[in-house]
């Protein structure tokens, strides 16, 4: 049990939908990150809010907007994506600055 | 770029046998995070080394910081079923950067 939630757990999509992760914390914390996860490759930092500002952007493509509205709750909307955005997304929260990161379980997309 | 290196890849042992995984860097990290995956769930903190050279002990895993805080290493005695999973190391480095490594892949059979 890790005190984030996230919704939906599968998602599949085809290239021309919009659709939206959520995301949930229950901890505390100030900082929330959304994450990608794809077979064999290490994480990929895509953003990250920190006290409801973006602070992090990593070249990530304009097709993933993320939204913060408190920082108890983050949202990725997705759309027109590619069959290569496939994969994992994972939400995380820490405290500001703070190393250690708490983990939801993830949404599976998979795009067709 | 920043990279850890996760070694080895993935890894099938019997109950019972020992094993060590190795994350290895040329940066240096303000502190370095070991997680552990399960499959469909997120990764699920296990340990923060800090100080270099430092040991910590969490039942029958053993995590250790390199002197340099380059390195980590994470060793397991007497594996169980339980203990399979996708392990992670991850390397701080300030602010809000995190470098994770691509995991070593553990399968532990009956």
């Amino acid at each position: 049990e890790t005190g984030v939630t996230q919704t939906p757990r599968h998602l599949v999509m085809g290239m021309t939908n919009k659709k939206s992760l959520k995301c949930e914390q229950h901890l505390g914390h100030n900082a929330m990150y959304w994450y990608k996860q794809s077979a064999k490759k290490p994480l990929e930092l895509m953003f990250v809010y920190s006290l409801e500002e973006r602070v992090e952007n990593n070249s990530v493509p304009s097709r993933f907007s993320p939204e913060c509205p408190n920082s108890s709750h983050l949202f990725l909307h997705l759309h027109t994506l590619q069959p290569e955005d496939s994969a994992l997304y994972l939400c995380a929260s820490s405290h500001t600055r703070d190393y250690e990161q708490y983990f939801g379980p993830g949404t599976r997309l998979t795009v067709t | 770029t920043q990279l850890l290196e996760q070694s080895p890849q993935f890894l099938s042992i019997q109950e019972g046998e020992n094993l060590t995984v190795y994350c290895n860097s040329s940066s240096v990290f303000s502190s370095l995070q070991w997680y552990r995956q399960e499959p469909g769930e997120g990764p699920v903190l296990l340990v923060t080394v800090v100080t270099g050279g430092e040991v910590k002990k969490l039942k029958r895993l053993t995590f250790q910081f390199g002197d340099a805080r380059k390195d980590s290493s994470l060793h397991i005695t007497a594996a169980q079923p339980g203990d399979t999973g996708l392990y992670l190391c991850a390397g701080y480095t300030g602010g809000f950067k995190t470098i994770f490594g691509a995991g070593t892949r553990l399968f532990v059979k009956a």
